[in-house]
């Protein structure tokens, strides 16, 4: 069973649209942590932000916030006010405390997102 | 801005070929990461150092060779690689290889295997 289910396999938008970016998770463990991570078309995975299974502050950084909500299983990334350079893959990634190997990333499918001018 | 450098950009490689990719992290973390990326697919987990001493093989070909010369440095020698290995070989590095860390990503470095 899939452990990191991002249903959206591609998005497209116009720039200045909003655009949510879902994330489920699945684990046994009751301590994780959860990861988005960016990956424009040159490769390099950019880390956007880490949360732990006791924190569901929700988290703003600029145009970007993210919904956590252990009720739902759910890690959600919104982009506010898009722009074309926000054009890119993106994975949510889970490490789990017990359910997985040291150092091992679950990371979803990922979702493509276009922004188009 | 990340700290973690990949050389080569792009590597082509005959099946008969030896090659080495190369990483290096200037952050002084411990932990260092091998990971494999197909086209269109999230990254998969290869092998892991955590203090210079191999922690984790992912059921890796023999062919894929690592090596840790120091915390800052990793080394993946390639030798007979097949076509289907053609990918982005992402290295990456975190404080101690422990599971709540961030891992931060090199550029990676683009095989094409002919």
């Amino acid at each position: 069973a899939q452990k990191v289910t991002q249903a959206q396999t591609e998005i497209s938008v116009v720039e200045k649209e909003d655009v949510t970016l879902d994330c489920v998770y699945e684990t046994r463990d009751t301590t994780y942590y959860l990861f988005w991570y960016k990956q424009p078309p040159s490769g390099e995975l950019v880390f956007l932000i880490r949360r732990n299974s006791f924190d569901e502050q929700n988290e703003i950084s600029g145009r970007y916030s993210w919904n956590f909500q252990k009720s739902t299983s759910s890690f959600n990334f919104t982009i506010t006010a898009s722009q074309v350079v926000d054009s890119a893959v993106y994975f949510c990634a889970l490490s789990e405390a017990y359910g997985g190997s040291q150092g091992n990333l679950i990371f979803g499918k990922g979702t493509k997102l276009s922004v188009k001018p | 801005d990340t700290e973690v450098t990949q050389t080569p950009k792009h590597l082509v490689m005959g099946m008969t070929n030896k090659k080495s990719l190369k990483c290096e992290q200037h952050m002084g973390h411990r932990a260092m990461y091998w990971y494999k990326q197909k086209a269109k697919k999230p990254p998969e987990l290869m092998f892991v150092y955590s203090y210079e001493k191999l922690s984790i093989n992912e059921s890796v070909p023999s062919r894929f060779s690592p090596e840790c010369p120091n915390s800052s440095l990793l080394n993946l020698h390639l030798h007979a690689l097949q076509p289907e290995d053609s990918a982005l070989y992402l290295c990456a590095s975190s404080q101690d290889g422990q599971f709540q860390e961030t891992q931060y990503f090199g550029p990676g470095t683009r095989l094409l295997v002919l």
